[in-house]
């Protein structure tokens, strides 16, 4: 049971430059979230979605687009890549019982921008 | 706008001493959830609890939850190496979407 998978695991990109995070679980999940954890931080809530084809905003979506076309799969956009984006980023899903289960954490994409 | 806060946010312990890590937040919630994260690597879930009164515990880690005071304790018993991490609680919005609102983060070193 691989859980919540992230790729790539480490990326470097050029200011301007746009890319997708990967993330997709296996347990069946309706709920995952976007999360950026900058260093010394908590994490910080950036999309969410509750089930295929309904996403939302969290804390911090400006810069950031996603999509739930299945419900293994919700991928994250950066458009125009900024300095500010340097980040470690968490995929996150939790099942039907919701709250009375906790979230479950991809390993994170390390992302800089240069 | 539910917020939380943590102290501390830098806990040096020696070994087999005990300690108390303080989670307060700003609005009413009776779903609080502990997580562990090492150093590179992602988030471990560690405790959830889900009323007023909640007591979980495991191995040397104890949580609660008083809901009335808005406050969750994470109590370390005699700590150990290993328990060197990072504990960060994170707190129900009770809306839609289950959203959780996160600490700081607290960073334990326990020393030999």
């Amino acid at each position: 049971n691989a859980g919540v998978t992230q790729t790539p695991k480490f990326r470097i990109l050029k200011i301007g430059q746009s890319m997708t995070l990967q993330c997709t679980q296996d347990m069946n999940h309706n709920y995952m979230y976007w999360y950026r954890q900058d260093p010394g931080m908590g994490l910080k809530l950036i999309y969410y979605s509750v089930g295929a084809g309904i996403t939302d905003k969290g804390e911090v979506p400006n810069g950031y687009n996603v999509s739930r076309s299945t419900t293994e799969d919700f991928p994250l956009r950066l458009e125009l890549a900024a300095p500010s984006q340097t980040s470690v980023y968490f995929c996150a899903s939790s099942g039907d019982r919701g709250r009375d289960q906790p979230q479950h954490f991809g390993d994170g994409t390390r992302l800089s921008i240069l | 706008e539910l917020k939380v806060e943590q102290n501390p946010l830098f806990l040096s312990m020696q070994e087999g001493k005990n300690y108390t890590i303080y989670c307060n937040y700003s609005t009413t919630s009776d779903r609080l959830y502990w997580y562990r994260q090492d150093p590179g690597k992602s988030l471990e879930s560690l405790f959830v609890l889900l009323s007023n009164g909640a007591v979980k515990q495991e191995g040397r880690l104890m949580a609660s939850l008083d809901t009335k005071a808005r406050l969750s304790t994470l109590h370390i018993t005699a700590a150990v190496h290993d328990l060197s991490a990072t504990y960060f609680c994170a707190v129900d919005m009770l809306g839609y979407g289950n959203k959780l609102v996160f600490g700081a983060g607290t960073i334990l070193r326990v020393k030999s």
